[in-house]
């Protein structure tokens, strides 16, 4: 059974960079038509994608945030992580990490976030 | 880049059936996937490629989509399906995420 959990500080300083891992069991990060994803909650509020990567390196991150945005893969350890610098109170969130399986058909490219983990609070105080 | 629209609430009485519907304001057409949420917990996919169900979704969750509004349909709804729930698509070449803004589904 594939489980992911999210590590990482609970509280970062507004101006720093938050700094979370994925833990990934179960299956191997490596595996083909798997995109690993983040997405993060505000309190109350709604979901928001942040970013995908795949295991060879290859991301995409949410045009909003991409400034700020790191993901990274590290399969010696099956893990990903993001980095999110210069943070301010409006990244106060529920961080999930997620795998999306992804596939193509006649209408091309689509994916699913399929598991998720439980998600870890972040919140952005001094 | 576009959007998802969906209704911020939606209540019914038990047993009755709920429509929840989410209008893209743009083509290209993706598939749409829908994902339940619950106070405290990570969200679910209840649907996907439109009107697919995973294993173990109970089968009074439907979708279904015409033109740019796709809706998940709950029959027979139980107090136990009160939850947030979200539709998710992506830009025409499947790479960009994007989530709509949630509707509450409350059980009166």
């Amino acid at each position: 059974q594939l489980q992911l959990q999210e590590s990482g500080p609970g509280l970062v300083k507004p101006s720093e960079t938050l700094s979370l891992t994925c833990i990934v069991s179960g299956d191997s990060i490596s595996s083909s038509n798997y995109y690993w994803g983040w997405i993060r909650q505000p309190p109350g509020k709604g979901l928001e994608w942040i970013g995908n990567i795949y295991y060879t390196g290859s991301t995409y991150s949410n045009p909003s945030l991409q400034s700020r945005v790191t993901i990274s893969v590290d399969t010696s350890k099956n893990q990903f992580s993001l980095k999110l610098s210069s943070v301010t109170a409006a990244d106060t969130a529920v961080y999930y990490c997620a795998r999306r399986t992804y596939y193509y058909d006649s209408s091309g490219y689509h994916g699913v976030f399929d598991y998720w983990g439980q998600g870890t609070l972040v919140t952005v105080s001094s | 880049s576009y959007e998802l629209t969906q209704p911020p609430s939606v209540s019914v009485s038990p047993g009755q059936t709920a429509r929840i519907t989410c209008s893209a304001d743009a083509l290209p057409k993706q598939y749409a996937y829908w994902y339940q949420q619950k106070p405290g917990q990570a969200p679910v996919v209840v649907i996907y490629k439109d009107s697919e169900r995973p294993s173990g979704i109970p089968e009074r969750f439907s979708g279904s989509s015409s033109g740019t509004i796709v809706t998940l349909t709950i029959s027979g709804v139980q107090a136990k399906d009160e939850a947030d729930y979200y539709c998710q698509s992506a830009d025409s070449s499947g790479s960009y995420v994007l989530f709509g803004g949630g509707t509450k589904l409350t059980v009166l």
